[in-house]
């Protein structure tokens, strides 16, 4: 079982630099999204999906961009790194909307220098 | 708005110690209260849930109790190993704004042999 899969697992990039952070789920799940982990603040929202062509934004969005043309895949872009984007970023997924259990990815570690 | 406090850590136990994990939270409503876990290098888990006052949550000898009256969703184990070692994390489901689940800040749990 796949579940959800990320990829990179590390990338490292220099301010200014653009990249897109894989995330795709093997179980047909409607609903994915993107956390942000940073040392003592828990997980922050950054934006969620509730099924392919919807998109809203989280807690944090901003510098963040999304798009969701599969059920599949989530992908997530960063224009232009900066260094208050260095953090571990998990995708996870769940069945609808309304489910109450949280599908995650094992993570990326991003340092923005 | 909606959110969670957790105890700072890391706490430190030896094995086969009480570990006590205190959560408490602030929602409109009534949201269903988790406990999740992260596992080193490893993306976040569910251990348990709770969807009503006074139900309890179990799994792998972890409890918690939903109490609406303390707004308390506490994490208990009466015999911890060194394979408990891990980040906790308290959420719960704000299912009144877009469905989000909104984590506390975690808390580090380390296990002496």
């Amino acid at each position: 079982n796949a579940g959800v899969t990320q990829t990179p697992k590390f990338q490292v990039l220099k301010t200014g630099q653009s990249m897109t952070l894989q995330c795709a789920q093997d179980m047909n799940h409607e609903y994915m999204s993107w956390y942000r982990q940073d040392p003592g603040m828990g997980l922050r929202l950054i934006h969620y999906s509730v099924g392919a062509g919807i998109t809203d934004q989280g807690e944090v969005p901003n510098g963040y961009n999304v798009s969701r043309s599969t059920t599949e895949d989530f992908p997530l872009r960063l224009l232009s790194a900066a260094p208050s984007q260095t953090s571990v970023y998990f995708c996870a997924s769940s069945q609808t909307q309304g489910s109450e259990k949280l599908f995650f990815g094992s993570g990326t570690q991003l340092s923005v220098l | 708005g909606d959110s969670v406090t957790q105890m700072e850590g890391p706490v430190t136990l030896s094995e086969e110690a009480f570990l006590t994990i205190n959560c408490t939270y602030t929602a409109t409503g009534y949201p269903s209260l988790f406990w999740y876990v992260q596992y080193p290098g490893e993306g976040l888990q569910l251990l348990l849930k709770a969807t009503k006052a006074d139900d309890k949550g179990s799994n792998k000898g972890f409890e918690a109790t939903y109490r609406k009256e303390t707004t308390s969703f506490h994490l208990e184990k009466g015999s911890v190993q060194v394979s408990d070692s891990a980040v906790y994390f308290c959420a719960l489901g704000a299912y009144s704004s877009a469905s989000k689940i909104i984590f506390g800040s975690g808390t580090r749990l380390s296990i002496r042999p």
